[in-house]
């Protein structure tokens, strides 16, 4: 199947700082990605949608200023964890979709540890 | 209702017995369905993907479409321990075009017992 790469694979950073997470599709155009945070033992949760070239479109609930996705190109897109506290902490988890039958991989996902 | 309803389990099944796992969706116009298999602690991981009512094999996976019914399975035979995870049901209601999110279920916790 399709690959898509998701860097950091964890981090760990301090109250008030920002955390960029990547997320690649290794060998097919992604037009479309989606970010996803999952807490132990709880379902994915959808974040964003994020489209290649413009604005994301943010899930009830979702700080947009805080969450900010950019998806620049169509084989990247980036989460930047704004201004993170400890309830940030999370399991965080992006996923391109291919054109054929609109299939979705995901990445590896990225700990992301706020102390 | 929930758009995409799937029992949390856990479901347990002795080794080499058949696993069967359901999922009913809500929205009639779903076209794309798919079943991934998360491992704790890891991203989910595509097992089968189908999309025209019927059976569709991969392996010892065999996905189940009735869309008149609106539900769709997974069956997995001879189940080995390293089958324990939790899968989950994602329905995605356009077939091409692209742009859609898909609606995932909670998934169901099963078990492999030796």
């Amino acid at each position: 199947g399709a690959v898509v790469s998701q860097h950091p694979s964890w981090v760990i950073c301090k109250s008030g700082t920002s955390v960029k997470i990547e997320c690649r599709s290794l060998d097919f155009q992604a037009t479309t990605m989606f970010w996803y945070r999952q807490f132990p033992k709880q379902s994915l949760m959808l974040m964003a949608t994020s489209n290649e070239g413009s604005k994301a479109t943010y899930e009830q609930g979702v700080e947009k200023d805080k969450f900010l996705i950019n998806h620049a190109s169509l084989t990247l897109s980036t989460l930047t964890v704004t201004s993170a506290h400890p309830e940030d902490s999370s399991f965080y988890i992006c996923s391109a979709m291919t054109g054929v039958g609109n299939t979705i991989y995901f990445g590896e996902g990225s700990w992301l540890t706020v102390v | 209702q929930k758009e995409v309803e799937q029992n949390s389990g856990p479901l347990s099944v002795p080794e080499g017995a058949i696993a069967s796992l359901n999922c009913t969706y809500s929205d009639r116009v779903s076209q794309s369905f798919f079943w991934y298999r998360q491992y704790s602690g890891k991203s989910p991981e595509l097992i089968m993907s189908i999309y025209s009512n019927g059976d569709k094999e991969d392996g010892r996976f065999t996905a189940q479409l009735n869309k008149a019914s609106q539900y769709v399975s997974l069956l997995i035979r001879d189940s080995q321990p390293s089958d324990s995870a939790t899968y989950l049901c994602a329905v995605n209601p356009i077939l091409t075009g692209g742009g859609n999110k898909l609606t995932f279920g909670t998934g169901t916790q099963l078990k492999v017992e030796l």
